[in-house]
């Protein structure tokens, strides 16, 4: 079973919609993160939790919000959907206690959404 | 502020030949440094990071990546090429702790038969 899942895996809605994307991880990290990527712009942060009660913004979380139900589970929502929100979005995972006290990332394997 | 370059968004190689991947970064702090493919439709995996240490790093795959601070760079290699390795292959740079990654935009690998 996989670490690291991400529901749905493919998302079409309208624009004004609110949606939400659900992440859930099994590898017991307190760290969780929200990515989107665009072709050509690679990944870029939106929000990330560095445990339950620690919410941060990232790079680019206009439009978007945050939930951080448990250690487990991680949610981004949209508040009213737009079409440049149309990419693919990862969630991931890291614990600053791994290897060597080294914080590696973990990915899902991402929910694609497309706004009309 | 942080950031990394990927010079070639997209590099064809024959199956069988040698391969690297530039990936220039700017950073403060000591860099953390990354590698991550992405596989058609699928999520990034991790192929390899750096540290400290040694500067050439091995990982899966049997790719490797070599840190080098005066030029900051972090150039991912294989020395022969799998058609199987297609894909799109990111850099990305972070810090120890809070580690809030950086990505590069991509190159996106194509191996000719």
């Amino acid at each position: 079973d996989a670490d690291v899942t991400q529901t749905p895996r493919n998302r079409i809605t309208k624009t004004g919609k609110r949606i939400m994307l659900e992440c859930s991880q099994t590898k017991g990290h307190d760290r969780m993160y929200w990515y989107r990527q665009d072709p050509g712009l690679g990944l870029r942060l939106i929000y990330y939790s560095f445990d339950v009660k620690d919410i941060n913004k990232g790079e680019i979380s206009d439009g978007y919000s945050v939930s951080r139900q448990a250690q487990a589970k991680f949610s981004l929502s949209l508040e009213s959907a737009i079409p440049n929100q149309t990419a693919l979005y990862f969630c991931a995972t890291s614990d600053p206690r791994g290897t060597r006290n080294t914080d590696t990332q973990y990915f899902g394997p991402g929910t694609r959404l497309t706004v009309l | 502020a942080q950031s990394v370059t990927q010079p070639d968004i997209h590099i064809t190689v024959s199956e069988g030949a040698s391969l690297e991947l530039r990936c220039n970064y700017s950073y403060g702090a000591t860099p953390y440094l990354f590698w991550y493919v992405q596989s058609p439709g699928q999520g990034l995996q991790l192929l390899l990071k750096y540290f400290s240490g040694d500067t050439l790093v091995q990982g899966i795959k049997g790719f490797e990546a070599e840190f080098k601070r005066s030029q900051s760079s972090f150039n991912l290699r294989k020395p022969s090429v799998h058609w199987s390795d297609a894909a799109e292959y990111f850099c990305a740079v972070g810090s120890r702790y809070g580690n809030k990654l950086v990505f590069g935009a991509g190159t996106i690998l194509r191996v000719k038969s």
